[in-house]
């Protein structure tokens, strides 16, 4: 199976701040990763797909860079509704591995 | 709308048998693979089971391999999960999600709570 690492765990920043989200795959997964929000109560939510593709209707603040192994996750300008859980998860081979999350609190 | 609705969560001694429902609206269900999700209280994401779009292919995460079982109907839009032989450890919130080769749509979760 393919383990992912993401980091860091928790992540406290102020509004306006860019915010940075690194994911680790065990192996290459070309850029068969996907980003996710997910905030308390809610199912999560597709922010980016194949590493670097914006989901439609999400703000161009989040992006997404990367491929085989390293990737990252980033939100240009923090704003107060950004405070939720962020997943990578790769999309190469089943099973389908998710990120332990990143929880993203404002300062 | 394009909607994913689960149901049939609820409290369920360890031992005890549990089947979700999936129920799409909105899009050409028949047409995307399908996954069930879940996540436990105060942890993270732990992908469960993969359903191809015709049911050729299926695959199960380790945790419930030969416990649960993962099923559609596309004449009904729906998607199902049996759980048998639950346990503590199965106590989650159970998502469904379809598979764009990413997990664009999701329900809002059902919550299963196996406790004696």
């Amino acid at each position: 199976d393919i383990q992912m690492t993401q980091s860091p765990s928790s992540l406290s920043a102020s509004v306006g701040d860019r915010v940075t989200i690194t994911c680790q795959a065990s192996q290459d997964i070309s850029n068969y990763l996907n980003w996710y929000q997910q905030k308390p109560g809610k199912a999560p939510k597709l922010l980016i797909y194949d590493a670097s593709n914006l989901e439609t209707g999400v703000p161009s603040r989040f992006s997404g860079s990367g491929s085989g192994t390293d990737f990252t996750f980033t939100i240009s300008s923090l704003q107060p509704e950004d405070i939720a859980t962020y997943y990578c998860q790769q999309h190469d081979n089943l099973p389908y591995t998710f990120g332990q999350g990143t929880k993203l609190e404002i300062k | 709308e394009v909607q994913l609705v689960e149901s049939g969560g609820g409290l369920v001694q360890p031992g005890g048998s549990l089947r979700l429902s999936c129920a799409a609206s909105g899009f050409t269900f028949s047409s995307y693979s399908m996954n069930w999700v879940r996540q436990a209280p105060g942890k993270g994401l732990e992908w469960v089971s993969y359903i191809s779009s015709s049911s050729s292919t299926i695959y199960y995460a380790d945790s419930v391999k030969g416990r649960f079982t993962i099923s559609r109907d596309n004449a009904k839009n729906s998607l199902y999960l049996q759980m048998n032989s639950l346990r503590d450890e199965d106590t989650a919130v159970y998502y469904c999600a379809s598979d764009s080769d990413a997990f664009d749509i999701w329900g809002q979760g059902t919550m299963v709570t196996v406790s004696s």
